[in-house]
């Protein structure tokens, strides 16, 4: 089955600093992958799409110039927090889709902890 | 906005019942209704994919139905076992915007 990468698994940082989280696609071309926020106990919430070689789109209320999406291949995009704060910490979670089909297939999610 | 909604919230049940899990939503249109497992701090598992136009899918102990017209989607499991255990969440995939829009989750164990 497709197999999605997400990298780190866990991550702590300093308040003000920047992280950057990895999403492959590691058997198959990701024309399409998005990025989805838990915080505990609730649902996933989408942040943004991303089409390869394209500009994201971000939800309503998504800082764009706070969580910078680049997806510059078909197998790999990355999120970056910039300047985290506290409030940022959360479960971070990417998938990818294929042309053509309708599934989404999903990373094993990142914990992010700024203190 | 679509909205999607999961009862209950939480369930207890012991090794060997069949339990149902239950999931609405408020605008019909949509593409598909997903299933998905999904283990403390881990990513998603997808369970069972239903299209718009089907009523219902099965894999092992799963049968999931959906009822498109009435915005409901009931997950059957039957005769639990302890490795269920987990959080369930329904997500629909809507006519527009091609968005999964996921429900709260069902946190589900089943003990031995």
């Amino acid at each position: 089955g497709a197999v999605v990468s997400q990298h780190p698994s866990w991550v702590i940082c300093k308040s003000g600093t920047s992280v950057k989280i990895e999403c492959r696609s590691l058997d198959f071309q990701a024309t399409t992958m998005f990025w989805y926020r838990q915080f505990p106990k609730q649902s996933l919430m989408l942040m943004a799409t991303s089409n390869e070689g394209s500009k994201a789109t971000y939800e309503q209320g998504v800082e764009k110039d706070k969580f910078l999406i680049n997806h510059a291949s078909l197998t790999l995009s990355t999120l970056t927090v910039t300047s985290a704060h506290p409030e940022d910490s959360s479960f971070y979670i990417c998938s990818a889709r294929t042309g053509g089909t309708d599934i989404q297939y999903f990373g094993a999610g990142t914990r992010l902890s700024v203190l | 906005k679509q909205e999607v909604t999961q009862i209950p919230a939480a369930l207890s049940v012991p090794e060997g019942e069949n339990l149902v899990l239950n999931c609405s939503f408020t605008d019909s249109a949509i593409y598909n209704l997903q299933w998905f497992r999904q283990d403390p701090g881990k990513g998603l598992t997808s369970l069972l994919l239903i299209q718009s136009s089907q009523r219902e899918q099965t894999s092992g102990r799963l049968n999931a139905s959906l009822d498109k017209s009435s915005g409901r989607s009931t997950l059957y499991i039957a005769a639990s076992q302890p490795g269920d255990s987990a959080t369930y969440l329904c997500a629909v995939t809507s006519l527009s915007g091609n968005k999964l829009v996921f429900g709260a989750g069902t946190i589900l164990r089943v003990k031995s």
